[in-house]
């Protein structure tokens, strides 16, 4: 594995704080996603940026931000806006432009409301 | 707006045995189709896309655009295919290349 790392693995809030998880990547890819996987729901599209300094919501986004200053990076903010944040995120990335590109997955973080 | 359907949440079959997990889609274009799997404690990876017309791990899959399926299909299932298998789709054309999942079949493989 490799090439995207997420962390914490763990993460643990209290309602009403705001969290950010950090996902990097040294794979040089221009995309990057962020999704959301709960049981039963498979993977939801949060937010995407498809270059430095642009990012476009996706289908879940309310409750969430995001920023994307360098390449390499993509952090997602969880705030206390998002009525149910207690789930596993995955971060992704791939090269963009190219039809059938594949994602590349981050290990995830589980976060948990307390 | 395009969607993806996985009619099973779960599935088994006994080792041996042929496998198919269905996949259902719609979208009003020509997508591009793949099929993600997530191994026990494993990153979530790509197992095969329609466009490479790939065998993966004796796993095939052909795009019916009639039927508007992609069905995965194995001859032979093994235990180490147990595994989370999501199928999901990208939108054809411009800049968009984000994917939309299914909510994913659940496969178990007895020996």
């Amino acid at each position: 594995d490799g090439g995207i790392t997420q962390s914490p693995k763990y993460l643990f809030r209290k309602e009403g704080q705001n969290v950010t998880l950090s996902c990097e990547q040294n794979l040089n890819h221009d995309a990057m996603y962020w999704y959301r996987q709960d049981p039963g729901q498979g993977l939801r599209l949060i937010y995407y940026s498809q270059i430095v300094n642009d990012f476009q919501k996706g289908d879940i986004a309310e409750g969430y931000s995001v920023s994307r200053e360098k390449k390499e990076s993509f952090p997602l903010t969880v705030t206390s806006a998002q009525k149910n944040p207690t789930a596993f995120y995955l971060c992704a990335s791939s090269i963009v432009a190219v039809p059938g590109n594949e994602q590349f997955f981050g290990p995830g973080t589980r976060l948990t409301v307390l | 707006a395009q969607r993806v359907t996985q009619p099973e949440k779960l599935l088994s079959v006994f080792k041996g045995a042929p496998v198919e997990l269905k996949c259902n889609y719609s979208y009003s274009g020509s997508p591009e189709l793949f099929w993600y799997v997530q191994y026990s404690r494993q990153r979530l990876q790509l197992l095969l896309r329609h466009i490479s017309r790939e065998s993966i791990k004796g796993f095939t899959a052909d795009l019916n655009k009639g039927e508007t399926s992609f069905h995965l299909k194995k001859p032979f299932a093994q235990e180490e295919d147990s595994a989370m298998y999501y199928c999901a789709l990208q939108m054809s054309g411009g800049s968009n290349y984000k994917l939309t999942f299914g909510k994913g079949t659940l496969l178990t493989v007895n020996p």
